[in-house]
């Protein structure tokens, strides 16, 4: 069965520093999202991505949040600047067609972020 | 934008018992609801859905039902296993491709 891949599986940086998370969804899902989850806690819509651009985003993905699809496979998270309370799971997801089509969400393993 | 509530936080049964989980969301414009199973360092994995044109589906010992009228969903696992003790997350799909969760329920089925 095809998998979301995310790399690395924990990433560990400075505050202050940019980390960049990487995902390669499954080939042939069209959307494709960010979410967080904070130790204990629930998972956070971060962002949404469609057609090449962001399609929707919560209000946590302000100005230090930036996602990317640099080529035909991965899809990845820049954090410019992290801060303490960054840390979390970062999972990446894909899904076929929501909406009306109404697919499930197919997450990664997700990256542990510990911002020190 | 949508607000999805789950209860309880924690839920513990013997083993063999059935357990409920409950959400309730705010927009009746949400379509489509699926539900999550998340082990301990793991990822969510899709256990059922249910499409707001159906009121009940099940899979084995697994089963969600649908109130659209009340805006609430439910999951219902019977003869529960050790296997079952997880992190349980309700979704609710909201304007198209936006996914909101519930707060997650912890599991745990006592042998």
């Amino acid at each position: 069965e095809p998998e979301v891949t995310q790399t690395p599986s924990h990433q560990v940086t400075q505050m202050g520093q940019e980390v960049i998370l990487r995902c390669v969804p499954i080939s042939n899902h069209l959307y494709f999202y960010w979410y967080r989850q904070i130790l204990g806690q629930k998972v956070e819509f971060l962002v949404s991505f469609y057609n090449n651009e962001i399609s929707e985003k919560s209000e946590i993905f302000d100005d230090q949040f930036s996602v990317e699809r640099p080529d035909g496979s991965n899809f990845t998270l820049k954090i410019r600047s992290t801060k303490l309370e960054d840390s979390a799971m970062y999972f990446c997801a894909s899904s076929e067609a929501p909406g009306g089509g109404s697919s499930p969400l197919h997450f990664g393993n997700g990256t542990r972020l510990t911002v020190t | 934008g949508e607000n999805v509530e789950q209860h309880p936080s924690t839920l513990s049964v013997q083993e063999g018992d059935s357990a409920v989980i409950k959400c309730t969301y705010s927009d009746s414009a949400s379509n489509y609801f699926p539900w999550y199973k998340q082990e301990l360092g793991k990822r969510p994995q899709l256990i059922i859905d249910i499409r707001s044109n159906v009121g009940e589906k099940k899979d084995q010992r697994i089963a969600v039902t649908l109130n659209k009228t009340a805006k609430h969903f439910s999951l219902h696992i019977t003869e529960t296993q050790p296997e079952d003790s997880a992190v349980y997350f309700c979704a609710a799909l909201y304007t198209g491709n936006q996914f909101y969760f519930g707060t997650g329920t912890s599991l745990t089925v006592i042998p």
